[in-house]
């Protein structure tokens, strides 16, 4: 299978502080990964996509400068949110795509929920 | 860009009936139409997908059908259970292309 990881699986911070999500693939080497953001009941909203040693690609609407992209090995990328606020709290998910795969299928972590108080 | 629509946005059924979920989509040029599943707090699973050179794809008690022409793709669940209760997002992409658009998602409770 493909299998991906994300840590923490549930964070609560105070309004203004950061926090960093880590979403890694541990048997597969991920060119592509992507972050989503979910609101209860509601769909998966794509902030970014960020291959391995680029430029993560925000999309309208998500400040690139509030959640900070890295990708910069195969296996890891991380999403932090800077001076996270009450409406940050949400379930970050991120996916990813491997050379060794079907080009179109991505595999999705387990998720983060986000609580700022 | 792309936009896929969903419906219905919840759909309740009595164990053992079937469940229909449809999908319209926008650009005739994707070709790629994946289904997941995602229960309360966890992570989507993929549950099956299917190309644009196929018109039906079907894995046990789950299939999809894909109606180019129409830009409609549908999810059938036959002899639904209550472990099928979840919510069931499609999605379309161009193969190449990076992003998976997603629909709205449909809420899925079977009763028993």
């Amino acid at each position: 299978g493909a299998v991906v990881s994300q840590h923490p699986s549930r964070v609560i911070c105070k309004s203004g502080t950061s926090v960093k999500i880590e979403c890694r693939s541990l048997d597969f080497q991920a060119t592509t990964m992507f972050w989503y953001r979910q609101f209860p009941k509601q769909s998966l909203m794509l902030m970014a996509t960020s291959n391995e040693g680029s430029k993560a690609t925000y999309e309208q609407g998500v400040e690139k400068d509030k959640f900070l992209i890295n990708h910069a090995s195969l296996t890891l990328s991380t999403l932090t949110v800077t001076s996270a606020h009450p409406e940050d709290s949400s379930f970050y998910i991120c996916s990813a795509r491997g050379r060794d795969r079907a080009p179109e299928t991505q595999y999705f972590g387990p998720g983060t929920r986000l609580l700022v108080l | 860009g792309e936009n896929v629509e969903q419906h219905p946005s919840t759909l309740s059924v009595q164990e053992g009936d079937s469940a229909v979920i449809k999908c319209t989509y926008s650009d005739s040029a994707s070709n790629y139409f994946p289904w997941y599943k995602q229960e309360l707090g966890k992570r989507p699973q993929l549950i099956i997908d299917i190309r644009s050179n196929v018109g039906e794809k079907k894995d046990q008690r789950i299939a999809v059908t894909l109606n180019k022409t129409a830009k409609h793709f549908s999810l059938h669940i036959t002899e639904t259970q209550p472990e099928d209760s979840a919510v069931y997002f499609c999605a379309a992409t161009l193969t190449g292309f990076q992003k998976l658009v997603f629909g709205t998602g449909t809420r899925l409770l079977v009763s028993p």
